[in-house]
């Protein structure tokens, strides 16, 4: 059982470029999740889907779109890289999104914006 | 708005002592769910423990637990004989509904 799948797990970009972060859970979780983790900041909520077919923005959107692709798989993408989106990025899913659920989280992808 | 505070940015503690990481939290819910995480230096997010605010009982795990309390809106974890292993960054997180909220965490080093 892999549970949250993240690739890749290193990137470097330079300004300007786009990329897809992907995620896929397989845990038949109904919730998912993207997180950056800056020094300093902890975790801040980038974009979330609550269930299959919604999305919804979350404390830092500005420079993200989302995707979600099926159950299983909730992409994030940089359209046009800046510095300010070097960061580590987290994938996370739960059941039910709401409860005593902790989230699984993926292993990360450290993304530098150069 | 939904806070979570965790004073102490750096902590150390020697092998087999116990140490406290604080955290604070505000809010205006009455009911909300509590977790602490790991993040060793291998970055895997890992959950520690978790706490339930209608419960008055505090949360323990082996050698985890923490002291809760819902009146101060304080929600600290102990760890009792402490291991390198423990060596990580502890974050902790607040759940109202839906999202999560964290702190900005605590890096723990375990000193041999």
């Amino acid at each position: 059982n892999a549970g949250v799948t993240q690739t890749p797990k290193f990137q470097v970009l330079k300004t300007g470029q786009s990329m897809t972060l992907q995620c896929a859970q397989d845990m038949n979780h109904n919730s998912m999740y993207w997180y950056r983790q800056d020094p300093g900041m902890g975790l801040r909520l980038i974009y979330y889907s609550a269930s299959e077919g919604t999305t919804d923005k979350g404390e830092v959107p500005n420079g993200y779109n989302v995707s979600r692709l099926n159950k299983r798989e909730f992409s994030l993408r940089l359209e046009s890289a800046a510095p300010s989106q070097t960061s580590v990025y987290f994938c996370a899913s739960d059941k039910w999104g709401i409860g005593h659920y902790g989230y699984t989280f993926g292993s990360g992808t450290r993304l530098t914006v150069v | 708005a939904q806070t979570v505070t965790q004073s102490q940015p750096e902590m150390s503690v020697q092998e087999a002592e116990t140490v406290t990481l604080s955290c604070t939290y505000d809010t205006s819910e009455s009911n909300y769910y509590l977790f602490w995480y790991k993040q060793p230096p291998s970055r895997q997010m890992i959950l520690v423990i978790r706490q339930e605010a209608y419960k008055q009982q505090n949360a323990t795990e082996n050698r985890f637990s923490v002291n809760f309390q819902k009146a101060a809106k304080s929600f600290s974890l102990k760890i009792s004989d402490s291991q390198l292993g423990d060596t990580a960054m502890y974050f902790c997180a607040f759940r109202p509904f839906g999202q999560f909220y964290f702190g900005t965490g605590t890096s723990l080093t375990v000193i041999p």
